[in-house]
Order: C-alpha cells, then sequence, then structure tokens
C-alpha cells in the first residue's frame, strides 16, 4: 500500500523563525493535503493542493504539490508560538479515495 | 472550510456497555465519512469508510460487529462502539468528503473534533 514519509518527526523553534517539512511517497498521489492539529482536537485543513507544481499560500504558510506528484512540502515564515501543534501531510491517489497519513511533524515554537 | 461536528466530546462508560459517536456534516452533504482512530502522539488509523445508503467498508484488523457504522442520512454517520472494554478506549474521530471543495480538480476531507472515549 502507499505509504509516506514525514520529516521532521518534530522542531524546536524559536518565535519568528522560518519553518519546512516535507512528505515523500512511494506512489503518486492527485492530491495533496496538509492539516493542523492541535492537542485534544481534530485535524483542521491549512492547504489543498490538486495539480503537480501547484504552489498555494494561506497567511504565512506555503505549501507545494511536487513535480513528480510524489512530494509536497509545507514551509511556515516568521512562526509564532500558536503556530504549536502536530502538522500532518495527508495524500489521495484518486477521487473517492482513503487518504494515507503521514506521521506528522510536531512543532515546538519558543517564544 | 465546511464544518464538522461529533458528539459526544467526550465520553466514560462502563466495561460491557455500548456508546454511540455521532459525525454531522453541518453545511454540506457528504456522501462518504470516514472514521479513525488516533493514539497518542500517532498518527491517524483508519478504521471505516461509511456510505450514505449501503453497508461501510472496513479496515483489515477492524471488527466490524464491534464497531457499527451506520450512515442513514448525507449529514449524519453514527459509529457505535459495542461492548466495549478498556482497550476500546481512544480518541475517535470522523471526517467528511467535500467533493465540490476544489471544484473541477478535486477533493477533500474535513474533520470533525473527535471523542475521547474511556472505558472503565
Amino acid at each position: 500500500g502507499q505509504q509516506l514519509n514525514q520529516s521532521p518527526q518534530s522542531m524546536f523553534i524559536q518565535e519568528g523563525e522560518d519553518v519546512s517539512m516535507n512528505c515523500t511517497s512511494s506512489s503518486i498521489f492527485n492530491t495533496w493535503l496538509w492539516y493542523k492539529q492541535d492537542p485534544g482536537e481534530g485535524p483542521v485543513l491549512l492547504i489543498a493542493l490538486y495539480k503537480a507544481g501547484e504552489l498555494t499560500s494561506n497567511g504565512r504558510l506555503t505549501a507545494q504539490f511536487g513535480i513528480t506528484r510524489k512530494d509536497s512540502f509545507l514551509n511556515i515564515s516568521a512562526s509564532i508560538p500558536s503556530d504549536v501543534g502536530i502538522y500532518f501531510c495527508a495524500g489521495q491517489i484518486a477521487s473517492g479515495s482513503r487518504l494515507t497519513f503521514g506521521e506528522g511533524t510536531q512543532l515546538t515554537v519558543n517564544p | 472550510g465546511a464544518v464538522v461536528s461529533q458528539h459526544p466530546s467526550r465520553v466514560i462508560c462502563k466495561s460491557g456497555t455500548s456508546v454511540k459517536i455521532e459525525c454531522r456534516s453541518l453545511d454540506f452533504q457528504a456522501t462518504t465519512m470516514f472514521w479513525y482512530r488516533q493514539f497518542p502522539k500517532k498518527s491517524l488509523m483508519l478504521m471505516a469508510t461509511s456510505n450514505e445508503g449501503s453497508k461501510a467498508t472496513y479496515e483489515q484488523g477492524v471488527e466490524k460487529d464491534k464497531f457499527l457504522i451506520n450512515h442513514a442520512s448525507l449529514t449524519l454517520s453514527t459509529l457505535t462502539v459495542t461492548s466495549a472494554h478498556p482497550e476500546d478506549s481512544s480518541f475517535y474521530i470522523c471526517s467528511a468528503r467535500d467533493w465540490a471543495s476544489g471544484g473541477a480538480l478535486g477533493e477533500t476531507q474535513y474533520f470533525g473534533p473527535g471523542t475521547r472515549l474511556l472505558v472503565l
């Protein structure tokens, strides 16, 4: 089955720093999604990517759909304390199919 | 984005009893909803795919008789944990497929806030 490798597993940064995390897959996906999960909550959608090469921003967040369709990255610029949480990438091989999730990146931002 | 709700947000039950968790898409219709289980500090594990008007599709290793799923309408799916045991204690999260979220390009899934189950 599909596997997603998400890295890094955890990051400890200072407020104001930029952050980058990525996911790679052994399979081709036609959709990449990035979610953030706070403790005790469900994942919240940050960015959805539907086309290879697509670069999409949402405020301080930027994500790209890799041209090979097997990878995606998420950047957070000028991090703030409320960026703390677990970030998950998720890929979908076809419309209506299940999502395959990465293992998550735990982000800690020190004020 | 679209809103998905779950009820209850947390529940405690005695071993051997059954617990029902509801998942609702509030501002869109969802022919497909998904149920996940999440262990502490782990990623989401898909349990089953819930299809409106038909039987759910369960992932390998998930007991269909223990985790009963009903998707009776386009906005509601329920997960019933039957004869719950302490090892069923977990965080259960549903998601709803929004087929129109990406326009002609694709779709996405929106998640509920989760239900924390504690079985004593």
